[in-house]
């Protein structure tokens, strides 16, 4: 199993330019995550879904768009990209309520 | 609102002493705490995590402890290895919620 996968790794991108960040999972978790780290701070909710179909706002929505076609896929979507949107964001996964959720190396995102 | 705060952003420890993370919440729906840990470049992978109805939880060398009156929990490292060098966060979660809230973290450094 390859858990969560994320691309890319590293991106820069300039003022207004949109992108799309991936991920997927291979363990059919009905559960998936974006989350943001800025220096210093810890991981932020953006979006999260709950399974196909199902997708809600987290703490930091504003300026992102999440979809979920399928169980194993959840991009997620930077619309007009603000240096304010410069951090490392991590997809995670998990299989229910409690529990430990499962990581993806994470994107580091540059915007100038 | 930073519901979860580890109040100390770094610690240095002797390889084979003991270490010490602290952890506090305010959240009084929380009940499910969890300590991840990342290194440089990586996503954060899970370590242990305790119920809130226990007060204590051991995995090898490494035990959790929970104080709901004082909304305190910490984790300890016995011995620290050079391997444990990291960040650490802290989490929480409250019943039935998707969602987990991170404290800002500890970067732990194990001197030989």
């Amino acid at each position: 199993n390859a858990g969560v996968t994320q691309t890319p790794k590293f991106r820069i991108l300039k003022i207004g330019q949109s992108m799309t960040l991936q991920c997927t999972q291979d363990m059919n978790h009905n559960y998936m995550y974006w989350y943001r780290q800025d220096p210093g701070m810890g991981l932020k909710l953006i979006y999260y879904s709950v399974g196909a179909g199902i997708t809600d706002k987290g703490e930091v929505p504003n300026g992102y768009n999440v979809s979920r076609s399928t169980t194993e896929d959840f991009p997620l979507r930077l619309e007009l990209a603000a240096p304010s949107q410069t951090s490392v964001y991590f997809c995670a996964s998990s299989p229910g309520v409690p529990g430990e959720q499962f990581f993806g190396p994470g994107t580091r995102l540059t915007v100038l | 609102d930073q519901q979860v705060k580890q109040n100390s952003p770094s610690l240095s420890v002797q390889e084979g002493r003991i270490s010490i993370l602290n952890c506090d919440y305010t959240n009084s729906m929380f009940d499910y705490f969890l300590w991840y840990k990342k290194y440089p470049a990586e996503g954060p992978t899970f370590l242990i995590s305790i119920s809130s109805i226990k007060d204590k939880n051991e995995d090898g060398r490494f035990t959790v402890f929970l104080n709901k009156s004082a909304k305190h929990l910490s984790l300890h490292i016995v011995p620290s290895q050079p391997g444990d060098s990291a960040v650490y966060f802290c989490a929480a979660q409250a019943f039935n919620d998707y969602k987990l809230s991170f404290g800002a973290g500890t970067t732990v450094t194990v001197r030989a």
